[in-house]
């Protein structure tokens, strides 16, 4: 069955130093990775994704992620944290072929970045 | 722009009543879609459209109904509240040429809809 985990429900980190929001998948074939930010009483809002093509994927606000094959990771990063990086974090998949390509959804990451 | 409008913003039913959520939506995309969003949970999809005049169950469509009403307009209907439908729903667009679960554009979100059934 096709599966998003993000294992951890909260990540905390001090401003300027480097985050981290992990994401593993379990789908057959290739995927289509996803990640989504949202703000407090706001909605989703669209940061990156991978489809195909370099594994290092850049996206809105600094982020990025790096898509791992091998792992099954779709990790989300920046190199120095801001206090307004603060907020819920969605990872999300699906695949790219075949039958059953709904989008499933991780449960979120609270990212709460310290001043 | 406006981008995705969802209405009303805030709701409180008793058991047994009927609504419509409404969105709308000024991006002149092809897919829309409904979600609700429950603690521990993640989304869950209730509804899609993956184009004006189509339209599909998605994970938990029980208890709903939707209504493309044209390219813009995506409404979800609760035909009898219950308290299990008490969560916070959210209407996305998306374009793409291969729209509803093809879909590889990204989603953009309305501000979401808070419903409690008592």
């Amino acid at each position: 069955a096709q599966s998003v985990a993000q294992p951890e429900d909260q990540v905390n980190v001090a401003e300027g130093n480097p985050l981290t929001v992990k994401c593993t998948y379990s789908v057959s074939g290739n995927p289509y990775l996803f990640w989504y930010v949202q703000y407090p009483n706001r909605g989703l809002q669209f940061l990156l994704k991978y489809i195909t093509g370099d594994n290092l994927v850049k996206g809105s606000y600094g982020f990025e992620a790096e898509f791992n094959k091998s792992q099954t990771s779709f990790h989300l990063k920046k190199p120095s944290a801001l206090v307004s990086d603060s907020a819920l974090y969605f990872c999300a998949v699906r695949r790219n072929a075949g039958n059953n390509r709904k989008l499933i959804w991780g449960l979120g990451t609270s990212l709460a970045v310290n001043p | 722009n406006a981008g995705v409008t969802q209405t009303p913003k805030f709701q409180v039913l008793k058991t047994g009543q009927s609504m419509t959520l409404q969105c709308a939506q000024d991006m002149n995309h092809n897919s829309m879609y409904w979600y609700r969003q429950d603690p521990g949970m993640g989304l869950r999809l209730i509804y899609y459209s993956a184009s004006e005049g189509t339209t599909d169950k998605g994970e938990v469509p029980n208890g709903y109904n939707v209504s493309r009403l044209n390219k813009r307009e995506f409404s979800l209907r609760l035909e009898s509240a219950a308290p299990s439908q008490t969560s916070v729903y959210f209407c996305a667009s998306s374009e793409n040429r291969r729209g509803g679960l093809m879909n590889t554009g990204e989603l953009f979100f309305g501000e979401g809809s808070r419903l409690t059934v008592l």
